[in-house]
This record gives C-alpha cells, sequence and structure tokens, in this order.
C-alpha cells in the first residue's frame, strides 16, 4: 500500500526563521509529488511538484522541496518565514509515474504557525 | 469566477436527513473526486470518476454514493446522514497529462455538520 507520512502534525517557528515541513512516502518506484497548502476556510492550492529529473523543486511564495530518492523524502523549505505562510501544509503522492490512471494519496497535514 | 465551485458551503442536518452536496467545474478536465478532510487525518478519497461513465470507489466511500451528470457536474450524496460524517467535504478535478504528472485543482469545500 502507498503511504505519505509528515513527521509534525505541528510546526511553530518566528518571522524569518527557517521553515522545514518533512514528507516521506513509500513507492517502489519514484513517484510524482506534490505539495499542497491550504489557508483558513480555503481549499487547497498547489504549492509545487516534483515531476522530472530536477530534484530541486521551486514554487510559489518561496517555497522549495527537494527529492531525495535515497531517503524517500520531498521535505518542504522556506529559507524566512512570514507570517503570511501560517496554514496548513499537504504532501501528496501519485505512486504509478507514468500511468494516466493513478489517483493521489495524501499526507495527514502539517499546521504551520509563525510567531510575530 | 472560480474554475471549482461546490454547493452549499455549509450545511446543517439531522440524522437520517438525505444530504446532497454539488460540484461544477469550468476547468473541462475528465476526472473529478471527492474527498473529506477531518482533522488530524489529512485527506481521504471518497470518489472519483475518470469521466462519466466511470466511477470508482475510494477507502472512505461506504454511506455515500455519488452521479456524474455531465463533464462539469459530480455530486455526492448521503443518504441517511449520520453524526460521523461531518467534516469539511472537497471536490476536485484534474487533467492527468502526460504520464499522470499533472496536479488536482480543488474546490473551496463544504462544510457539514450532521446533528
Amino acid at each position: 500500500a502507498q503511504s505519505v507520512t509528515q513527521l509534525g502534525s505541528h510546526v511553530s517557528v518566528s518571522e524569518g526563521a527557517l521553515v522545514l515541513l518533512r514528507c516521506n512516502y513509500s513507492s517502489s518506484v519514484p513517484p510524482y509529488l506534490f505539495w499542497y497548502v491550504q489557508y483558513p476556510n480555503q481549499g487547497l492550492q498547489l504549492l509545487l511538484k516534483y515531476t522530472s529529473a530536477a530534484t530541486l523543486v521551486k514554487g510559489i511564495n518561496g517555497f522549495e522541496a527537494e527529492f531525495k530518492k535515497s531517503e524517500t523524502s520531498f521535505h518542504l523549505t522556506k529559507p524566512s518565514a512570514h507570517m503570511s505562510d501560517a496554514a496548513e501544509y499537504f504532501c501528496a503522492v501519485r505512486p504509478d509515474r507514468g500511468s494516466t490512471l493513478g489517483r493521489l494519496y495524501f499526507g495527514r497535514g502539517t499546521q504551520l504557525t509563525v510567531w510575530p | 469566477d472560480a474554475d471549482v465551485t461546490q454547493t452549499p458551503r455549509n450545511r446543517i442536518t439531522k440524522t437520517g436527513k438525505r444530504i446532497m452536496l454539488e460540484c461544477s467545474q469550468t476547468k473541462g478536465h475528465d476526472r473529478m473526486y471527492w474527498y473529506r478532510q477531518d482533522p488530524g487525518l489529512g485527506l481521504r478519497l471518497i470518489y472519483y470518476s475518470f469521466d462519466v461513465k466511470d466511477i470508482n470507489k475510494g477507502e472512505i466511500s461506504d454511506g455515500y454514493s455519488v452521479s456524474r451528470q455531465a463533464q462539469a457536474k459530480f455530486s455526492l450524496s448521503l443518504e441517511s446522514a449520520i453524526p460521523n460524517q461531518t467534516a469539511l467535504y472537497f471536490c476536485a478535478t484534474s487533467d492527468p497529462g502526460q504520464g499522470g504528472r499533472n496536479e488536482q485543482f480543488f474546490g473551496p469545500g463544504t462544510r457539514l455538520t450532521v446533528l
């Protein structure tokens, strides 16, 4: 069975500090990977996705993530947190890369709090 | 205008009532999905549809049914609502793209409370 693990259901950082949200996946082959963000009272929107050979992926709002096959990880980072980054973040995996029949599996989410 | 819309946005109902949640999209995507979100559990897939004639169960389909009325419309029904179906429900669409690399697009959600 495919799975996505997000370590830490809550992460708190000070404004200006590094943001690191962790995501590990289980898949027999390198999958496609996605990070979504959910602001209060809104739906999910895509932050970034990994679908190619470039292992470092840049997304919106200054976020980036690095695909590490050896660690089966796709951690999300941002060098300097802003108050507006406070939201819930979801990692998702499409395990059957190359197939159009696949679906996404989501992690349980990490709530990011940014302190002034 | 939003590409993926959901109605209603909020609904309070009583145990045993039949409820329908509706989703419409203007993105022209063939694939549509229904998820529920519960605190600490992330998003769980209820049903998904790859085209009008194709409906598939997700991992938590018990107590739910769906109807794909057209490419643009995908409805979720709770035939007899129960309190543990209180949750935030999301509709999503996708055009998978080459090799399934494209993302899903989400509606704003419907907050359902079953008393």
